[in-house]
């Protein structure tokens, strides 16, 4: 099965800086989701981006698709300390299924 | 609040031991997906059900793992003969045909 491999692991950050996390996939997705975990909580839902080369934004969330579709971005502008957890890109298994394969997550921390 | 539940929030048991978890999904979802999570990790793909029929699989999944959805609604997930290594903890998530999955709490698995 399809793997996807997100980088950076953890990310410090001052609170109001910027944040980038990506998501790379061995093979083309069909979908790509984004999901945030906060610290003892349980994976959220946030988004699913489909079309190639698609953007999309959620407040001051900006999420990208390749135009491969093996790549997949998420941008924090000016980050709060609301924002930290862990971010997880999650795409098809693959072989038929669709069922989500999670990647291991980026963790941020905002410094405030 | 996602609306999954899952039951109990914690268990610990003595390795050897078998353990069952509950879980009760959003009333109107008829796919249901357990997970493992383990810490630094993402959540790791054990099965899945559409209504009362199990799906999938995953391979990591060995014969001391079982899973049921009897009535198409709750599901139990069973490990028997727990191992140190089970410990982690385990994730019920729902959906309906739209595929976001709605995750519930979990439940933490200590085996000592």
């Amino acid at each position: 099965g399809q793997q996807v491999m997100q980088i950076p692991q953890y990310q410090h950050v001052q609170e109001g800086e910027d944040f980038t996390t990506y998501c790379n996939s061995s093979t083309t997705l069909s979908n790509i989701q984004w999901y945030k975990q906060r610290p003892g909580g349980h994976p959220v839902f946030l988004i699913q981006l489909v079309k190639s080369g698609e953007v999309k934004k959620q407040k001051r969330l900006t999420f990208q698709f390749g135009e491969a579709k093996k790549n997949s971005s998420l941008h924090i502008t000016a980050t709060q300390t609301t924002d930290v957890g862990t971010y997880f890109c999650a795409g098809p298994r693959g072989g038929g299924s669709y069922i989500p394969t999670f990647g291991r997550g980026t963790s941020l921390i905002v410094h405030p | 609040d996602t609306g999954v539940s899952q039951n109990p929030r914690h268990k610990i048991t003595k390795r050897g031991q078998n353990v069952t978890f509950r879980c009760d999904p959003i009333s109107e979802h008829n796919r249901l997906y357990w997970y493992r999570q383990t810490l630094g990790q993402g959540p790791e793909f054990l099965t899945y059900f559409q209504n009362e029929a199990q799906l999938e699989k995953s391979r990591l999944l060995s014969d001391r793992f079982s899973a049921e959805r009897p009535k198409g609604s709750f599901s139990t997930l069973e490990i028997q003969r727990t191992e140190q290594g089970d410990s982690a903890m385990y994730l019920c998530a729902s959906s309906s045909a739209t595929d976001t999955q709605y995750f519930g709490p979990g439940t933490r698995l200590t085996v000592l």
